[in-house]
Order: C-alpha cells, then sequence, then structure tokens
C-alpha cells in the first residue's frame, strides 16, 4: 500500500460547483497533513496546512480524519482560476519530517 | 533573501554520465529535501536531511547520492545517469517548526539520452 494516495482524476466541473478531493495515508502516526497547489508542472505552493480540527481559507475547506486515515479539500464556488493538480502532503513513518506527496487529483474547472 | 536556489534549470546528459544538482537555501533552514517528478506524478522523496552531516533515504534513492556539510547547501548527486532518471527534479526546504510550508526551488528539467 502506498503511503500517500489520491484519486488522480481529472475532475471536470462547471464554474460555480463544489468539488471534493480525498487524499488517504497508511501511517496512523503521522501528524502533518498539508494540501499543495501545482500549476503545470511549476513548483508546488502551499494551498493549506490541514489542522485536526478542521480549517477554512476563504472557498477552501481542509478537513482530517484521524480514524480513516484520510484529509480531504472541498472548493467552493470553483473558478477557471482553481484549475490545477492538487497534491496532499504527509509525513512518513521515519520522521515528522519525511514529507511525502501523493501523485495529485487534476481538477479542471469549464466556462 | 533569494529563497532555495537550484541550478542548472536545465541539462541533458548521455546514459552513463555524471553530475551533481546543486541546491542552496539563505533561510537558515534545518530541513531539506529532493524531490523528483516524472510526467503526469506526483512527486516523490529522493533523500531529505534534517540538519548539516545528518541525510536520510526517501521514497527513490537508487542511483543517487546526496551530501550536507552545510546548513544552506544541499546538492544531489547522479553517478551513472540512466534514462530512468530523465525527471523534473525539485530542492525544498523547510524550517522546522510548526506546522508551515516548504519553500520550492524552481527545478531542474534532466534528460539522460
Amino acid at each position: 500500500r502506498k503511503e500517500v494516495e489520491q484519486d488522480p482524476g481529472p475532475f471536470n466541473v462547471p464554474e460555480g460547483a463544489t468539488v471534493a478531493f480525498n487524499c488517504t495515508y497508511s501511517n496512523s502516526a503521522s501528524q502533518s497533513f498539508f494540501w499543495y497547489r501545482q500549476d503545470c508542472r511549476k513548483e508546488p505552493k502551499l494551498l493549506m496546512s490541514v489542522y485536526s480540527s478542521g480549517n477554512e481559507d476563504g472557498r477552501f475547506t481542509a478537513q482530517l480524519n484521524r480514524a480513516s486515515q484520510y484529509i480531504s479539500l472541498l472548493i467552493r464556488d470553483s473558478k477557471l482560476s482553481d484549475s490545477a493538480t492538487y497534491l496532499c502532503v504527509v509525513n512518513g513513518m521515519d520522521s515528522s519530517y519525511k514529507l511525502i506527496f501523493g501523485s495529485g487529483t487534476r481538477l479542471l474547472v469549464r466556462p | 533573501n533569494a529563497g532555495v536556489t537550484q541550478t542548472p534549470k536545465f541539462r541533458i546528459l548521455k546514459i552513463g554520465q555524471s553530475m551533481t544538482l546543486q541546491c542552496t537555501q539563505d533561510m537558515n533552514h534545518n530541513y531539506m529535501y529532493w524531490y523528483r517528478q516524472d510526467p503526469g506524478m506526483g512527486l516523490k522523496l529522493i533523500y531529505y536531511s534534517v540538519g548539516a552531516g545528518i541525510t536520510d533515504k526517501g521514497e527513490v534513492p537508487n542511483g543517487y547520492n546526496v551530501s550536507r556539510s552545510t546548513t544552506e547547501d544541499f546538492p544531489l548527486r547522479l553517478e551513472l545517469a540512466a534514462p530512468s532518471q530523465t525527471s523534473v527534479y525539485f530542492c525544498a526546504s523547510i524550517s522546522g517548526v510548526g506546522n508551515e510550508k516548504l519553500f520550492f526551488g524552481s527545478g531542474t528539467q534532466l534528460s539522460v539520452l
């Protein structure tokens, strides 16, 4: 089993739609969780850290479900500019700072 | 601050050649990483370092070597380049305090022919 897994998509949604991605992780002791955004194989940029209580930043909401070992990202009112690949990051088994990326979920927002 | 600087941006190698990808950060970060990204895939961790003199293997370390003689520098060495090492390589760093973001270099596009 991979340490971090994501549905590759693509998710093809109209502008204004709400879309959600999940990311499962295998290390029950993981403590660090992040969502990154990547455009056209440029360097990834941090979208959100994911906290135990869940957190929201504008149209974006991140949740952590420790019991089922997954994190989620919800995007409301999708914009064309949200089209990108969304990568989850979780710390691996050996170290709190062994940061493992998922393979990414591609989002396409159409007019 | 320049952040994380990677060189070169592009390189073409012949099979069996060697090269070093340079990575420098000026933020005094303890933790540094090398990732590779193949087309259509996520980033795979090659090696990481938790401080000067300490390195550890990631998910795909075979065919690579690293060193961390200073806090600032974390070079990645390819000894005998193979076509399977054709990829985009990203260096990144994080200070190691709290829940915070990775700072990435702009990447190196490497082709092995």
